[in-house]
């Protein structure tokens, strides 16, 4: 129940293209999505972050749309370009937790193609 | 804002010696930080949550008199790996948690470990 399932595990994109990462939940307490990027040699950065009251966020080229009912949420990159390609990583936590554990996924490996 | 820094970036050493990799958060107070380990194109895994003035609370698995982890200040964790040997050679990763009432976590660049 505390998993975080990620999908794909790699995606290959054109320049200019969208590039969808799609992440599902079972934990209902879940209140808290992050996603995150990661270079290789690099910590992962926070990229953009959701909470369940809003059905979508976006921030420049990067959306998250969320769907509660559906326990999934997801990360679209618009007009993707050769800088983003990274893996990704989604993550959940709850607040109702007082570890403040994030539990990630699995993580998608983005190459965009130029 | 929101920077956290880890040191030393990269450390190689000899099996049976201990390594210290400090994470400091550099414009904001973390009570709360965190320790993973990273294998090659894997995900993060959970090694320790560090809480400031207290103990350490390990994840099942991970040995806590081999990786012991001290969050003596606000803006200071120290992971020491004890008795390193090439398994433990890894990449780690601090993370802090800014407290707001969101669970905004920031990542430290990483230490990549090598034991011989």
């Amino acid at each position: 129940q505390q998993q975080v399932k990620q999908s794909p595990q790699s995606l290959i994109v054109q320049k200019g293209g969208i590039s969808i990462i799609n992440c599902a939940y079972e934990n209902t307490a879940f209140d808290y999505f992050p996603w995150y990027q990661q270079f290789p040699g690099k910590g992962p950065a926070l990229l953009i972050a959701i909470r369940p009251d809003v059905s979508e966020k976006k921030e420049g080229r990067f959306t998250i749309s969320f769907n509660k009912s559906a326990k999934q949420f997801s990360l679209h990159i618009m007009d993707s370009q050769p800088g983003d390609s990274a893996t990704y990583f989604c993550a959940a936590s709850s607040m109702m937790d007082s570890s403040y554990k994030l539990i990630f996924g699995s993580g998608t490996r983005l190459l965009v193609r130029p | 804002g929101a920077v956290v820094s880890q040191h030393p970036s990269r450390v190689i050493c000899k099996s049976g010696t201990s390594v210290k990799i400090e994470c400091r958060s550099l414009d904001f107070q973390a009570t709360t930080m965190f320790w993973y380990r990273q294998f090659p194109k894997k995900s993060l895994m959970l090694m320790a949550t560090s809480n400031e003035g207290s103990k350490a609370t390990y994840e099942q698995g991970v040995e806590k008199d081999k990786f012991l982890i001290n969050h003596a200040s606000l803006t200071l964790s120290t992971l020491t790996v004890t008795s390193a040997h090439p398994e433990d050679s890894s990449f780690y990763i601090c993370s802090a948690r800014r407290d707001s009432n969101y669970n905004e976590q920031f990542f430290g660049p990483g230490t990549r470990l090598t034991v011989l």
